[in-house]
């Protein structure tokens, strides 16, 4: 089974400053790369996935993430956080087209101040 | 349309006892995951259908634990001899069904064993 670590569990950060969740694997190879986002009092939504071809996703709410195939890893980024960013962060993976069940990271707290 | 819906969303139960955690997928959604989540961890893989079989219990903790989907659609899973560490939110996700599909999870079942 995939092993996925999120280097931060907490993170903190004012309103309209840019954020970087980061979230590295262990190696595999092939594999399939998700966030996804659970807002308080909410379910898991998914932010973004990686299934193939370009590097750079572009998921919802201003999320993108880059996968770097060399250092194995998956971070998230938004330029400018909202309030509305205060959630629970996963990083997930699955080992490509064999595999369908996602492994999970420990979660990355994010906190929006004003 | 509707989304994964699970039932209880809360249980509490007292050591020993038997409990089901019932989850219904989005329409049309041939596979089905169970997930556990403890406190201040991700979720952790349980088992997984398509259609009606199993195709993927690695994830059972032991043989207390076992879940059934006998029309392909809704899915229990059952807790035989509950003890204090099966606590946690028991979540249940949906997909398509091929490799890299997107699963749309369920707002989770949280079991307290006491």
């Amino acid at each position: 089974a995939q092993s996925v670590t999120q280097l931060d569990s907490q993170v903190p950060v004012f309103e309209e400053a840019p954020v970087e969740l980061r979230c590295n694997y262990s190696s595999s190879v092939s594999v399939y790369l998700f966030w996804y986002v659970q807002y308080p009092n909410q379910g898991l939504q998914l932010l973004l996935k990686y299934l193939s071809g370009s590097t750079l996703v572009k998921g919802i709410n201003g999320f993108e993430a880059e996968f770097n195939k060399s250092q194995t890893s998956f971070h998230v980024r938004k330029p400018s956080v909202h309030i509305s960013d205060t959630a629970e962060y996963f990083c997930a993976v699955t080992s490509g087209s064999n595999d369908y069940k996602l492994s999970f990271g420990a979660g990355t707290t994010v906190t929006v101040r004003a | 349309g509707a989304g994964v819906s699970q039932t209880p969303s809360n249980k509490v139960t007292e050591k020993g006892k038997y409990v089901e955690l019932r989850c219904d997928p989005i329409s049309g959604h041939t596979a089905l995951y169970w997930y556990r989540q403890s406190l201040g961890q991700g979720p952790e893989f349980l088992i997984y259908f398509q259609g009606t079989g199993a195709a993927d219990d690695s994830g059972l903790p032991n043989d207390r634990f076992f879940a059934v989907r006998p029309e392909g659609s809704v899915s229990t899973l059952k807790i035989q001899r509950t003890e204090r560490g099966d606590s946690a939110v028991y979540l249940c996700a949906s997909s398509l069904g091929g490799a890299g599909e997107t699963q749309y999870f369920g707002p989770g079942t949280r079991l307290l064993v006491l």
